[in-house]
């Protein structure tokens, strides 16, 4: 499985950019990377997900080097809104068991 | 839009009672998931099935057990609950591989 490894808290101030990077060094060729934010006493929603390069939504972006070893999620102008936890999950490709990392909580303040 | 809907959002049950944690979703999606969150632990993996009557043990399945008998149904059942079983639920789905998963809202479980 290709575990996981992300920061465990970042703090930032509304208006900024937001880069939280995920460490996956055993992705494997068809795993696609994908992102999902949760607030409190809610479930996990998806932000954006991607394979390689640059992917951008109107919500985020995401960027993976050429050797996918690691991806960054980028949030521009983060707001009060946006504290949450995030998560970025790899598959194995052909695997179903899909195990979470620990996750970046995010905290933005005035 | 996908929807993932478990029974009950919050639940209090004594210790030794059989708990049953029904999620239901409406986009024929093949796999369903039950996690458990604790604070600062992160999702677990409880089970996953990948198909009706298919089950496979997640990182936690102790104490749990899973039925899969339609396809929009997946149910996590605590045989005889425990204090320890106190947490949130979690129930998602998805298509095939690579596609997003969707969660439900939760079930906050309480064992007395």
């Amino acid at each position: 499985l290709a575990k996981t490894t992300q920061p465990i808290s970042m703090d930032s101030y509304e208006g900024q950019e937001v880069n939280i990077t995920c460490s996956h060094n055993n992705i494997a060729t068809n795993d696609y990377i994908t992102w999902y934010q949760q607030f409190p006493s809610q479930g996990p929603r998806f932000i954006i997900q991607g394979y390689k390069t640059k992917v951008t939504n109107e919500v985020a972006s995401l960027f993976i080097p050429a050797d996918r070893k690691s991806s960054t999620l980028s949030l521009p102008r983060v707001s009060l809104s946006d504290t949450a936890v995030y998560y970025c999950l790899v598959p194995n490709t052909g695997f179903q068991k899909l195990v979470f990392g620990t996750g970046t909580r995010l905290l933005v303040s005035p | 839009d996908v929807k993932v809907t478990q029974s009950s959002r919050y639940l209090v049950k004594r210790t030794g009672e059989k708990v049953f944690l029904e999620c239901v979703q409406d986009m024929d999606h093949e796999n369903m998931f039950w996690y458990r969150q604790d604070p600062g632990l992160g999702l677990r993996l409880i089970y996953f099935s990948y198909d009706v009557k298919m089950k496979e043990k997640g990182d936690i399945p102790e104490g749990y057990s899973v039925s899969r008998e339609k396809k929009e149904r997946f149910s996590l059942i605590l045989e005889s609950a425990s204090t320890n079983q106190t947490s949130m639920y979690l129930c998602a789905s998805r298509g095939r591989i690579n596609e997003k998963l969707f969660f439900g809202s939760g079930t906050q479980l309480s064992v007395l």
